[in-house]
């Protein structure tokens, strides 16, 4: 079936620190990859999508590029903000509805 | 603007009670679904639905039953709540599979 490994944090940097969170997944046929963010007492939001190989998603100076080669869909910021601090969910999406998840990256940010 | 909302932000109930969680979506989306969100296991699907009165398992369905009469409205029934069953639940919908999932508010539940 469908699964999705992500980076282990929790992550602490700095304010403008380059952030990196790994994501590799295992899937059949042609999923849909997605980043979503989860901030202090809220749902999950989108961040960014990739729907193909090669695709690079991108949205508040975030972005992930979909690597079929290494079945790797890794977040990247290049300068990160005290209110980037949150929870990072890499997930994937079959042909079959469902969106398997990672266990979340929780990121804190230190001015 | 895309909607997701959840009946309840907070929910304290006794072991034993029957529990109805709420979801309203506004985007006219087919498909629905159920996570609970617990710390270091991300979130886990109990149920979907891609059609009115249509559902189907997801990962971790025992103990919940779930029911879609209408298209806008997915609702999440605990049968008989327990201790196990505190955590976060978060409803979603999308308008198909593949497609990006929107999330509600997410209903946070402590079972005593």
């Amino acid at each position: 079936g469908n699964s999705v490994t992500q980076m282990e944090g929790p992550v602490t940097l700095s304010e403008e620190a380059f952030l990196t969170i790994n994501c590799t997944y295992t899937a059949t046929g042609y999923p849909s990859l997605f980043w979503y963010v989860q901030y202090p007492g809220e749902g999950l939001q989108l961040l960014l999508k990739a729907t193909k190989a090669d695709d690079k998603g991108s949205n508040k100076g975030f972005e992930a590029t979909y690597r079929k080669e290494t079945t790797s869909f890794h977040l990247e910021k290049g300068s990160v903000q005290v209110s980037d601090s949150a929870v990072y969910f890499c997930a994937l999406s079959g042909n079959d509805y469902k969106l398997s998840f990672g266990a979340g990256t929780t990121v804190t940010v230190r001015a | 603007d895309v909607k997701v909302t959840q009946s309840s932000r907070y929910l304290v109930k006794r072991t034993g009670e029957k529990v109805f969680l709420e979801c309203v979506q506004d985007m006219d989306h087919e498909n629905m679904f159920w996570y609970r969100q617990d710390p270091g296991l991300g979130l886990r699907l109990i149920y979907f639905s891609y059609d009115v009165k249509m559902k189907e398992k997801g990962d971790i369905p025992e103990g919940y039953s779930v029911s879609r009469e209408k298209k806008e409205r997915f609702s999440l029934i605990l049968e008989s709540a327990s201790t196990n069953q505190t955590s976060m639940y978060l409803c979603a919908s999308s308008i198909s599979s593949q497609e990006t999932q929107y999330f509600g508010p997410g209903t946070r539940l402590l079972v005593l």
